[in-house]
């Protein structure tokens, strides 16, 4: 079972590049989300998607954005990285009634 | 807001030594509590949950009880093994229909052999 797939596992890009995270899963969930994870901070909120063609921003969604292609789908976009933007970026999704989240892999991205 | 505080690390302990990774919470409504673990180089995974007041979550030996009197829900293992070193978070989701969950800031906790 893959569960969650995220897509690339590690990223560098230069200060000002575009690029697009990609975010599947196989669950038939209908919530899914991006979090961000930074040392001493936690996972902060980016976007999540409630449902099929909804988004919402989360904590921290300045300079992101999202797609929610399909109901598997999830991207988060990075218009013009900036070195403060270097993390790790998690996918998740849930069902709307359920309580358990499960994650992807990870995405190491570093912006220099 | 929604918030959840849990003890820094890192915690460091010797094989079967007794564990307890303090967590609270502020929340205006009812929500329900989880521990995740991470272990490294992987995503996070449920280790337990609790649904409402006086729950207790289990899994794997850990234990963490929803204290709605005191907003705590502590984690607990009288016996830790190397296997546990992993990073611990206390999370809360807010119960709406989209789940979204809030985290702690981390406990890496760290077993000697």
């Amino acid at each position: 079972n893959a569960g969650v797939t995220q897509t690339p596992k590690f990223q560098v890009l230069k200060t000002g590049q575009s690029m697009t995270l990609q975010c599947a899963q196989d669950m038939n969930h209908n919530s899914m989300y991006w979090y961000r994870q930074d040392p001493g901070m936690g996972l902060r909120l980016i976007y999540y998607s409630a449902s099929e063609g909804t988004t919402d921003k989360g904590e921290v969604p300045n300079g992101y954005n999202v797609s929610r292609l399909n109901k598997r789908e999830f991207s988060l976009r990075l218009e013009s990285a900036a070195p403060s933007q270097t993390s790790v970026y998690f996918c998740a999704s849930s069902d709307t009634n359920g309580y358990e989240a499960f994650f992807g892999q990870g995405t190491r991205l570093t912006v220099v | 807001g929604d918030s959840v505080t849990q003890m820094e690390g890192p915690v460091t302990l010797s094989e079967e030594a007794f564990l307890t990774i303090n967590c609270t919470y502020t929340a205006t409504g009812y929500p329900s509590l989880f521990w995740y673990v991470q272990y490294p180089g992987e995503g996070l995974q449920l280790l337990l949950k609790a649904t409402k007041a006086d729950d207790k979550g289990s899994n794997k030996g850990f234990e963490a009880t929803y204290r709605k009197e005191t907003t705590s829900f502590h984690l607990e293992k009288g016996s830790v093994q190397v296997s546990d070193s992993a990073v611990y978070f206390c999370a809360l989701s807010e119960g709406s229909a989209t789940n979204k969950l809030i985290f702690g800031t981390g406990t890496l906790l760290a077993v000697q052999p």
